[in-house]
């Protein structure tokens, strides 16, 4: 297994700019999850998915959108990137929601920076 | 509200010397489950251990040990006999049952341990 990944680990984008954040998991886990981590601020929830076509929005969902076509992959978009999207971003995904009793497994991280 | 305090910003100790994280949460669920995570200077996120709220039993695993005290709503992390390794950046983390099990996170406490 592959466990989660994440692509690409570095992207630098210019303001106004889109682009899509990769996520992909090949343990056939339900729960996915998008966390930014910036300085101080520890990791924060901006979108999550309990399974295929379902998602809800986490703490600091604004400026992103996702969507869960498949149970493998999960993208994160930046619509219009900002300079306060910058940030390492995480992805996490766990067999069944993460209160039963499964690990939930992160992805290496992707490093944004936003100019 | 969920909330999860973590006042300790950076400790450092000398190696062999004992070292306590603390982690103090709010929460208004019955049912809630608790994490620790380390994230070393690499950056990736490792999880160490879930407990749920049924279940106040401390835990041991090696040199690491959990205190779980709902009176005081804490889950302390210590960590005996510290090595260099263990230097690292510590989340405590919370999900609620009735909250879809989204974790939420600590703002993290960044451990020194010196040589």
């Amino acid at each position: 297994n592959a466990g989660v990944t994440q692509t690409p680990k570095f992207q630098v984008l210019k303001t106004g700019q889109s682009m899509t954040l990769q996520c992909a998991q090949d343990m056939n886990h339900e729960y996915m999850s998008w966390y930014r981590q910036d300085p101080g601020m520890g990791l924060r929830l901006i979108h999550y998915s309990v399974g295929a076509g379902i998602t809800d929005q986490g703490e600091v969902p604004n400026g992103y959108n996702v969507s869960r076509s498949t149970t493998e992959d999960f993208p994160l978009r930046l619509l219009s990137a900002a300079p306060s999207q910058t940030s390492v971003y995480f992805c996490a995904s766990s067999y069944s929601r993460t209160g039963t009793t499964d690990t939930q497994y992160f992805g290496p991280g992707t490093r944004l920076t936003v100019l | 509200a969920q909330k999860v305090t973590q006042a300790q910003t950076e400790i450092s100790v000398v190696e062999k010397e004992d070292v306590t994280l603390d982690c103090v949460y709010e929460t208004r669920d019955t049912t809630y489950y608790l994490f620790w995570y380390k994230q070393p200077p690499s950056g990736e996120l490792v999880f160490l251990i879930r407990r749920n709220s049924f279940d106040e039993q401390n835990e041991i695993s090696g040199r690491y040990s959990w205190n779980f005290q709902k009176s005081t709503s804490s889950f302390n992390f210590t960590i005996t006999a510290s090595q260099v390794v263990d230097s690292a950046v510590y989340f405590c983390a919370l999900s609620e049952a009735q909250r879809d099990d989204k974790i939420i996170f600590g703002k993290g406490t960044r451990l020194h341990i010196l040589p």
